[in-house]
């Protein structure tokens, strides 16, 4: 089965500066790559996902890269802001369930931004 | 409008109970699912249902049996509850298919078994 590595656990930046999450992936056959925001006492909130067909996508602040050859892929988070602190998740996809398979999540990223 | 909701949002029970957690959605998903975190925030995935069927069911002790009376619905029951059971459990939904879309999650169910 699929195995996600999350690095690093904690991460803390200081406001303003940017923040670079890297996860890698086993299964050649994932093709589906989201990552996941949560915070204290709720769920994991979508902030932006790629699919393998694409190499890099940007939403404002937040924009993830994905390196299908080396399986690994990347959250970037420039001009951080407080309401950013919070868990980010990694998670891989590989559609063996027929579009109902379930996401296998990395252990997750504390993210402290110092004010 | 509430997504994805859950019920209880705590659940705190004594070892050897039978427990219940619902699920509801009403964003017109064709695919439910739920997820395990456990104290250290590891999420993993335990049941999908596509349609009402199961499709998929991870290494889950058989104690836990998810229940889908419609689309819209899925409802996890837990039987002999066990010290390792405490968790947060999630229940997400998404619209299946080639292109998958994004998963909503619930806003979690805190199980605490004593």
């Amino acid at each position: 089965g699929e195995n996600v590595e999350q690095h690093p656990s904690t991460l803390s930046v200081q406001e303003g500066d940017s923040a670079v999450i890297k996860c890698t992936y086993s299964d050649s056959a994932s093709n589906y790559f989201p990552w996941y925001k949560q915070e204290l006492g709720k769920g994991p909130q979508l902030i932006i996902d790629i699919r393998s067909n694409v190499g890099e996508k940007k939403d404002q602040r937040i924009a993830v890269t994905l390196n299908k050859t080396a399986k690994h892929f990347s959250l970037h988070i420039t001009e951080t802001q407080p309401e950013d602190s919070a868990v980010y998740f990694c998670a891989a996809s590989s559609g063996s369930g027929g579009g109902a398979d379930g996401l296998t999540f990395g252990k997750g990223t504390h993210l402290i931004i110092q004010p | 409008d509430t997504a994805v909701s859950q019920t209880p949002k705590y659940l705190v029970t004594q070892m050897g109970n039978d427990k219940s957690i619902k699920c509801e959605q009403n964003l017109g998903h064709d695919t439910m699912y739920w997820y395990k975190q456990d104290s250290k925030k590891f999420l993993k995935i335990m049941f999908s249902y596509n349609n009402k069927e199961l499709i998929i069911n991870e290494t889950v002790p058989n104690r836990f049996s998810p229940k889908s009376p419609d689309k819209a619905h899925l409802n996890l029951h837990i039987n002999s509850l066990e010290l390792g059971d405490s968790a947060v459990y999630f229940c997400a939904s998404s619209q299946g298919g080639r292109d998958r879309t994004e998963q909503f999650f619930g806003p979690g169910t805190r199980l605490t078994v004593l």
